[in-house]
Order: structure tokens, then sequence, then C-alpha cells
């Protein structure tokens, strides 16, 4: 599983746009991104996953380059709901008959003010 | 989407006593099943992978004397901390897929085991 790096954490305010990039320098060919949400004492909730280029969803859009070692997540207009931790995983998603087990790095702890 | 859901969503117990964690897929049948810790203000940590049917496969590093866990069923796997001990005291989360070949994960909300 490819690891990846994040900033620990950002400071925004609420109605900006924010932007978490995640690096992924050694992402493998059948790898997706995919980013998860989690509030404290909280199970991780999915935001979005993609491949390449770019992928919008209505909570969030994901920008992945040509050379896919680096994604970002863009959150539109936060507000202070959106304070969390956000995780970037990279792995390969095809269904071998196991599940996919998923490897959580550090994480991104966001935070929103008025 | 799919839910899954833990129980208890938190529990305290004494030293030396097991506790059972439950986690069951609600509305989709689940024959793997995933065990995480979560220590505060740290990231998730895979434990083991669990199986309907069969052996649980645990993580390097994590005793399976320790955490045993049984998925009996398609819809339900457990965790039972054995002996617990206050270094013991996270939060642990499960997580499963709700169909083959699927690329997102459902996690339950939780379980905050505290050991005194």
């Amino acid at each position: 599983l490819a690891k990846t790096t994040q900033p620990i954490s950002m400071d925004s305010y609420e109605g900006q746009e924010v932007n978490i990039t995640c690096s992924h320098n050694n992402i493998a060919t059948n790898d997706y991104i995919t980013w998860y949400q989690q509030f404290p004492s909280q199970g991780p909730r999915f935001i979005i996953q993609g491949y390449k280029t770019k992928v919008t969803n209505e909570v969030a859009s994901l920008f992945i380059p040509a050379d896919r070692k680096s994604s970002t997540l863009s959150l539109p207009r936060v507000s202070l709901s959106d304070t969390a931790v956000y995780y970037c995983l990279v792995g390969d998603m095809s269904f071998t008959g196991g599940g996919n087990k998923l490897t959580f790095g550090t994480g991104t702890q966001l935070k929103v003010e008025l | 989407g799919a839910v899954v859901s833990q129980h208890p969503s938190r529990v305290i117990c004494k030293s030396g006593t097991s506790v059972k964690i439950e986690c069951r897929s609600l509305d989709f049948q689940a024959t793997t099943m995933f065990w995480y810790r979560q220590f505060p203000k740290k990231s998730l940590m895979l434990m083991a992978t669990s199986n309907e049917g069969s052996k649980a496969t645990y993580e390097q590093g994590v005793e399976k004397d320790k955490f045993l866990i049984n998925h009996a069923s398609l819809t339900l796997s457990t965790l039972t901390v054995t002996s617990a001990h206050p270094e013991d005291s996270s939060f642990y989360i499960c997580s499963a897929e709700d169909r083959v070949g699927s690329t997102e994960a459902f996690f339950g909300q939780g379980t905050r085991l505290t050991v005194v």
C-alpha cells in the first residue's frame, strides 16, 4: 500500500474553500485515492474517491494530476461542522476476495472557526 | 449508504475481565469485516480481518489470544478483549463493505473501551 503524507493540521474560517493536499509518490497503477472524514469518537465516513483527473460529488471535489503522485481534496465554503480529521488513503481497490484492508496515515485535523 | 452498527458505544470494565464488542451490518451481508483500534489523537490501526466462517487474520503485533474475533454469520462479527488491562483502553472501530467489488468501506460508530 502506498504511503501518504498530509499536513498535520489546517485552520480555516467559515465560508472559505479549503484544499488539503496529500502526497503519495509510490502510488501504483491499480491504486485508487480515497478520502475519509472522522469526527471525534465516531467511525470514519467516506467522502470521495478517484483514480485520475477530477471527481466531484455533493460535498467535495478531488483533484488528481496526471502523474497521480498527489491529490487535493477541496471542500467548498466550509462551516463549523466540517471541523474533523480528514484521511487520505491510497490502495488497490480491486476485489481480491478478501475485502479491502485500509491503511490510515496521520490525517489532517481541520479546524474551522467563525 | 450501507449501515454498520457497533454495540456498545462505550463500556467501562474492571481489569482482568473480558469485554465483547459487536459489529453488525444492518442492511447487507459482509463476508469480511475489519477491526481497527484508535488511541487518542492517533490514527486508526488495523488489528485484524474477520472472515465469515473461518479464522480471523491478525496484523503483526496483535495478540490473537488477547483479541478474540468471531464472525459467525454474514451480518455479525464480534471482538472480545480478554483479560483486559488499562493499556487496552482505546477506541475500537469495525468496518465492512456492502458488496463484492465495492471500493467504499462503511464504518461502525466505534466503541470506547475504558479499563479501570
